[in-house]
């Protein structure tokens, strides 16, 4: 059964700072990975989609991976803002149906 | 355009009743997706509509739920006799294809007393 974990549960940096997020999982059988974005209180905003025989994709200030072969992706965000604070929560697709997600990383961003 | 729209937005309910959700999905979308936000438990799968086939309803966790998608278009989830532990934000995705990015509305939060 397919697991997916992030880590940190939660982050602080200051402003400006470059930060990666992390996220593994356990079966590398998959179609696709997604990164979303979630506020407190709303629904989920997609950020990136890494399709399976793709190694990284790129928007704006965001930077997303995928190895496949050893069960990790990472969201790299450069020069972080305030506004950069949510939730980020990493979602794979392994049967093109429902998405399992992760917990996600609760991310804070102090000016 | 308009993305995936829900309603309603909150629901507060008493222990026993039964409720509908709503979602209008992306004009367009084949796909539609149900899933289910507890606190401290993050999201899961509920049931997944493509285009004319059978649903899959692997992820509902009891027979008194239950959801139906009308014209390929508009979709409600049923609960039936609810229970305080389905207190929870529902929310609802389409894709225009079933591999491709789902974009999500804003979901309903239900609070069962």
């Amino acid at each position: 059964k397919q697991e997916v974990t992030q880590i940190p549960a939660a982050l602080s940096v200051p402003e400006g700072e470059n930060l990666v997020l992390n996220c593994s999982f356990t079966d590398s059988a998959i179609y696709n990975l997604q990164w979303f974005r979630q506020d407190p209180g709303k629904g989920l905003t997609s950020l990136l989609l890494i399709q399976s025989s793709q190694r990284e994709q790129t928007s704006g200030r965001l930077n997303a991976s995928l190895d496949k072969s050893s069960g990790r992706s990472t969201l790299y965000i450069a020069a972080s803002q305030p506004g950069d604070s949510a939730t980020y929560l990493c979602a794979l697709d392994q049967a093109g149906t429902a998405l399992i997600f992760g917990k996600g990383t609760t991310l804070s961003v102090s000016s | 355009g308009a993305g995936v729209s829900q309603s309603p937005s909150n629901k507060v309910t008493e222990k026993g009743k039964d409720v509908e959700l709503r979602c209008d999905p992306i004009s367009g979308h084949t796909a539609l997706y149900w899933y289910r936000q507890s606190l401290g438990q993050g999201l899961e799968f509920l049931i997944y509509f493509q285009g004319n086939s059978a649903p899959d309803k692997s992820g509902l966790p009891s027979d008194r739920f239950s959801a139906e998608r009308t014209g390929g278009s508009v979709s409600t989830l049923t609960i039936q006799r609810t229970q305080q532990e389905d207190s929870a934000v529902y929310l609802c995705a389409s894709s225009p294809q079933n591999t491709d990015t789902q974009y999500f509305g804003p979901g309903t939060r239900l609070t069962v007393l």
